[in-house]
């Protein structure tokens, strides 16, 4: 099953909102909601951002968001801050019983 | 607090057999979702396997079907990990993910002649 499709970089200034998107197919976004969203600084694990489309994690600001619609899911992240700086990578679980990531996404905060 | 704890990383010639452990805190860890992802350096995440809280539903990524085997010791807190018939490219950062937590902070397998 070929990975979650996203875009390999987005850019936005401080302060500003951006949106990744995640796109899958019927057999994971589109069927199911257990879409997640992670980010990952340089050295660093993976963190969970959004599980389940739109839940976050306690701790996790509310500058962050999550929703779907058909087979892609999105994160958006609003009032851009330095440290926002990070990859981010989406997955999905799928009717095959697996789970799918997205290739990553590198943000940039100008 | 969530915790972690993966170990069981090494460095092993191809064809070599490892086992992985991630001790698990913070969460009621028999009913949760348990899943092992890896991270070859400087490349994305690849999911590898998972298995439901009472061990009765497993699977694995088609790459490592065959020769890697997950399993879990709720009594522990446990989550295994054992691979064998080991490829250079299964060289990566493995890291115990459990479902809606963050993960450990990974153990580093090494694959090489």
């Amino acid at each position: 099953q070929s990975a979650l499709t996203q875009p390999a970089s987005v850019s936005g200034s401080p302060g500003q909102s951006i949106t990744i998107s995640c796109t899958g197919t019927s057999s994971d976004i589109g069927t199911y909601i257990y879409v997640s969203w992670y980010q990952q600084h340089p050295g660093k694990a993976p963190k969970l951002m959004i599980y389940d489309v739109n839940n976050r994690p306690s701790g996790v600001s509310d500058r962050f968001s999550g929703s779907k619609s058909g087979n892609t899911a999105s994160l958006t992240i609003s009032g851009l801050q330095a440290d926002d700086e990070a990859d981010y990578y989406c997955s999905s679980y799928t009717t095959s019983n697996t789970v799918i990531f997205g290739g990553g996404t590198i943000l940039t905060v100008l | 607090e969530v915790q972690l704890v993966e170990s069981g990383g090494d460095l092993v010639q191809p064809g070599g057999s490892l086992r992985l452990s991630c001790v698990a805190s913070g969460f009621t860890f028999r009913t949760k979702w348990m899943h092992w992802v890896r991270q070859t350096p400087g490349k994305g995440l690849m999911w590898v396997s998972l298995i439901n809280g009472d061990g009765t539903n497993t699977n694995y990524a088609d790459s490592v079907k065959g020769r890697f085997t997950i399993s879990r010791d709720n009594a522990k807190n446990t989550l295994y990990l054992q691979m064998n018939s080991l490829r250079v490219e299964d060289t990566a950062v493995y890291y115990c993910a459990p479902a809606e937590e963050d993960w450990g902070q990974g153990t580093l397998v090494t694959v090489s002649s």
